[in-house]
């Protein structure tokens, strides 16, 4: 079936620093890729669609400037959270598809702690 | 507010039992899929039922469809132990192209 692969799984970083989380379709080409926020005991809430080679699309809420999305090939999107706080803290997730019907695909997420 | 609803928020069950869960959403979709979470990781497909569909199966899972009422259940025959984990349904709006997911339903399955 259809993989993809979300890295790292988990970070610990001091306040300030940004941090790059990738989400890459192992075998098969995504054309669009969606990234999550989950907090403890809670759903997914959308953050931002990506499409390849175009900006990606914040959902109400989300700074944009503050949660960076690259989408450059079909099968590689990124996520930096630039200067993250302590309050930036949670579960991100990745999801990618290869048609706006079809499946999405889950990345196993990425923990991020900021000190 | 992204979210539909689900009911329960939390169920716990004797393995064997069958586990129902039920799901919500606000407007016309395109098609409703029910995905699943283990404690810290991604989730994982479990099925998709088409706005047309109205029932739909796969091993031991049974997915209902009532686009009148705006509702889906997902139901879970002869539970077991490894079945324990968060279930989400997740639905794709009539003329979108995001998926947006419900609160979720815990499961636990005593063995």
């Amino acid at each position: 079936g259809a993989v993809v692969s979300q890295h790292p799984s988990w970070v610990i970083c001091k306040s300030g620093t940004s941090v790059k989380i990738e989400c890459r379709s192992l075998d098969f080409q995504a054309t669009t890729m969606f990234w999550y926020r989950q907090f403890p005991k809670q759903s997914l809430m959308l953050m931002a669609t990506s499409n390849e080679g175009s900006k990606a699309t914040y959902e109400q809420g989300v700074e944009k400037d503050k949660f960076l999305i690259n989408h450059a090939s079909l099968t590689l999107s990124t996520l930096t959270v630039t200067s993250a706080h302590p309050e930036d803290s949670s579960f991100y997730i990745c999801s990618a598809t290869q048609g706006v019907e079809a499946t999405k695909h889950f990345g196993d997420g990425t923990r991020l702690s900021i000190l | 507010s992204q979210q539909g609803e689900e009911d329960p928020q939390a169920l716990s069950i004797q393995e064997g039992e069958n586990a129902t869960m039920n799901c919500s959403y606000k407007t016309s979709i395109n098609n409703l899929q029910w995905y699943r979470q283990n404690s810290g990781r991604g989730l994982v497909h479990l099925i998709l039922i088409r706005s047309n569909e109205r029932e739909k199966h796969s091993g031991r899972l049974r997915v209902t469809l009532d686009t009148s009422k705006k509702s889906s259940s997902l139901l879970i025959t002869a539970s077991r132990a490894a079945d324990t984990a968060s279930y989400f349904c997740a639905t794709l709006y009539t003329g979108g192209f995001k998926t947006i997911f419900g609160a979720g339903t815990r499961l636990f399955v005593k063995a």
